[in-house]
């Protein structure tokens, strides 16, 4: 089972930030966060993922809890193409250097509106 | 391109039918998974390889599916006997053991339809 939840639905304005929700409340301390989106009827493309600092690339910027048990994926400007079901997941490390397979949720639908 | 490609990407069978995916993952990955993902769910995951070996299927996965990755570089995915229940999408991702928390990738996926 998915160890994240997420917000079925959200909408964004284009050109604002959206930020989507994740609970992990039972995260441990080798499990790291990730994030996904899929597009419709593309697979899913990766964005992001963290262990307990916050990150920044190109896409987006995820925010951690200090206790970890809850993250916020913020895409700055949204824009229609951002459109898309995220995934909030969390990793195990089963051995040094080799984690588990992913395990997906339902997600979060986000509509960027015009 | 240097992403994880997928072929077909559409295919419609009859029931009955067998159907074989192809999967072809970023050169220098050596892990390779298979999804499955029906509508409006999360992909699920059924099996994965590492090189050529088969380390892990999901008891998704039955005796009609069966995998393969003969030279560790491309997999197959083949389905016996296709059902309407077989109706999917089939992802394939790759990643690299021992790289960033071995990051999986993903491609765009085999539409399967079943008649």
């Amino acid at each position: 089972d998915a160890k994240t939840t997420q917000p079925p639905s959200m909408d964004c304005a284009e050109g604002r930030a959206a930020n989507l929700p994740c609970n992990h409340s039972t995260i441990s301390g080798n499990e790291y966060v990730y994030w996904y989106r899929q597009i419709h009827s593309q697979g899913p493309q990766y964005i992001i993922h963290g262990l307990k600092n916050n990150e920044t690339n190109e896409m987006a910027s995820l925010i951690i809890t200090e206790d970890r048990k809850s993250s916020t994926l913020i895409l700055p400007h949204a824009t229609l193409r951002d459109t898309a079901v995220y995934y909030c997941i969390v990793r195990s490390e089963i051995l040094k250097t080799s984690y588990d397979k992913v395990i997906f949720g339902p997600g979060t639908s986000l509509s960027v509106i015009p | 391109d240097t992403g994880v490609s997928q072929d077909p990407r559409h295919k419609i069978t009859k029931r009955g039918q067998n159907v074989t995916f192809r999967c072809d993952p970023i050169s220098e990955h050596n892990r390779l998974y298979w999804y499955r993902q029906t509508l409006g769910q999360g992909p699920e995951f059924l099996t994965y390889f590492q090189n050529e070996a088969q380390l892990e299927k999901s008891r998704l996965l039955s005796d009609r599916f069966s995998a393969e990755r003969p030279k560790g570089s491309f997999s197959t995915l083949e389905i016996q006997r296709t059902e309407q229940g077989d109706s999917a999408m089939y992802l394939c991702a790759s990643s690299l053991l021992g790289g960033r928390q071995e990051t999986q990738y993903f491609g765009p996926g085999t539409r399967l339809l079943v008649l």
